[in-house]
């Protein structure tokens, strides 16, 4: 899994609660990203970093905040979580912004 | 507008038997093409790159093709096994522009069943 790791796995949580995902890499990659990925929709661009406090929208943004305070860490959270966030997460990295490797996924479901 | 569309939808083999994934896309500036097999409850795992100089390339029973002039790439998968059922995903990516960053383009995947 090219060395991502990403935590929680499985969460479970109600509307309206904050959420946090994180996304923790021991590549020293410089771009780390956040994709959502829907039936019917495939994979979606949340959110980017290209560097230490280096963050930029995707095209999913809405609803989602990010930060990346050391290299190794990207942090995912819902400020108040909504059903239409019930997905699964996918954390990738890259050395290069035309490469990824993706984690292994965190299923959200909001109730 | 760039975009990655991938053909068929879903197929279903038998074991043992070749199978051919498409797809199309319109991006560019092109930088490359990879091929992504993604298990159930599991992400995404690279099988092949090709930049725009390459035609052919081969992972195991896994060949990728790329004609940059018709904006085409397939993935042939010859004896397929049982384990090759998964959701297989073209993404292509093209070269920033000025001070834009280079992105990745998804297609929605092409959902293989291999039966017994």
């Amino acid at each position: 899994d090219a060395g991502i790791t990403q935590s929680p796995r499985h969460k479970v949580t109600e509307t309206g609660t904050p959420v946090t995902l994180r996304c923790h890499q021991t590549e020293n990659h410089r771009y780390m990203y956040w994709y959502r990925q829907d039936p019917g929709h495939g994979l979606r661009l949340i959110h980017y970093s290209y560097g230490v406090k280096d963050t930029d929208k995707g095209e999913v943004s809405d609803g989602y905040s990010v930060s990346r305070s050391k290299t190794e860490d990207f942090l995912l959270t819902l400020e108040s979580a909504t059903s239409s966030q019930t997905s699964v997460y996918f954390c990738a990295i890259g050395d290069r912004v035309t490469e990824a490797f993706f984690g292994q996924g965190t299923r959200l479901t909001v109730v | 507008k760039n975009q990655v569309e991938q053909s068929p939808q879903s197929l279903i083999i038998l074991e043992g038997k070749n199978c051919t994934l498409q797809c199309n896309y319109t991006v560019s500036p092109f930088s490359n093409l990879r091929w992504y097999k993604q298990d159930t409850g599991r992400g995404p795992v690279s099988l092949t790159i090709m930049t725009f100089s390459e035609n052919t390339k081969s992972n195991g029973r896994y060949t990728a093709t790329l004609d940059a002039d018709t904006k085409q790439s397939s993935l042939h998968i010859t004896a397929s096994q049982l384990s090759d059922s998964a959701s297989y995903i073209c993404v292509v990516s093209d070269y920033g522009r000025g001070s834009t960053l280079g992105r990745l383009y998804f297609g929605r995947g092409t959902q293989l069943t291999v039966w017994p």
